[in-house]
């Protein structure tokens, strides 16, 4: 069965340091997503990105997060200067459409701010 | 504001004694309402969705079911690897995102 893959599964950063986040969607999806969850709460949507822009995005998607797709594979997710709260798990999911049947997920990313 | 609310937050049932998790929810425009199983440490992974009032729709011991309001997630006779965590998320009619609530923590015990 597709799935969709998430690189590293965990990452500790030091407050301040820029992380990337790295994800490969299922091949035939067009529609890409992150969402993150803190521990105990939550899952929450970050940013939707379709035909290489960002088509929605959250009150926490602030000017340090940024989305890229470089090339015909991956899917990243930057963050520029960490922060304690930014410590989550971050999701990517992807999708052959918007509403369609089942938003893939991947394992997640694991990452902790120190 | 859109919003979801599962309850009830843990429950624990005897391995083949069935049971029911609700998900009550206020969208503008229902375009689908998700249901999830989250396992520890791990990603979503999609069970269900459901798009109009009065839909049913079945996967081995589970079912789930749509009214305007709420959505149910029944468990028929339980097994202790249904043992998750199960999420509900609703997606609104003029949004790509999926608005989640804080999930049910099922344990089944043999």
């Amino acid at each position: 069965e597709p799935e969709v893959t998430q690189t590293p599964s965990h990452q500790v950063t030091q407050m301040g340091q820029e992380v990337i986040l790295r994800c490969v969607p299922i091949s035939n999806h067009l529609y890409f997503y992150w969402y993150r969850q803190i521990l105990g709460q939550k899952v929450e949507f970050l940013v939707s990105f379709y035909n290489n822009e960002i088509s929605e995005k959250s009150e926490i998607f602030d000017d340090q997060f940024s989305v890229e797709r470089p090339d015909g594979s991956n899917f990243t997710l930057k963050i520029r200067s960490t922060k304690l709260e930014d410590s989550a798990m971050y999701f990517c999911a992807s999708s052959e459409a918007v509403g369609s049947d089942g938003y893939t997920f991947g394992s997640g990313t694991r990452l902790t701010v120190v | 504001e859109d919003q979801v609310t599962q309850s009830p937050e843990a429950l624990r049932l005897q391995e083949g004694e069935s049971s029911s998790l609700n998900c009550s929810y206020t969208v503008s425009g229902l375009r689908g309402l998700f249901w999830y199983r989250q396992d520890p440490g791990k990603g979503p992974e999609f069970l269900f969705t459901l798009y109009s009032a009065g839909e049913e729709k079945e996967k081995e011991r589970l079912k789930a079911t749509l009214t305007k309001k709420e959505s149910f997630l029944h468990i028929t006779a339980p097994k202790p690897e249904d043992s998750a965590t199960y999420l509900c998320a609703v997606q609104a009619g003029n949004t790509d995102k999926l608005i989640f609530g804080t999930g049910t923590r099922l344990q089944v015990f043999p």
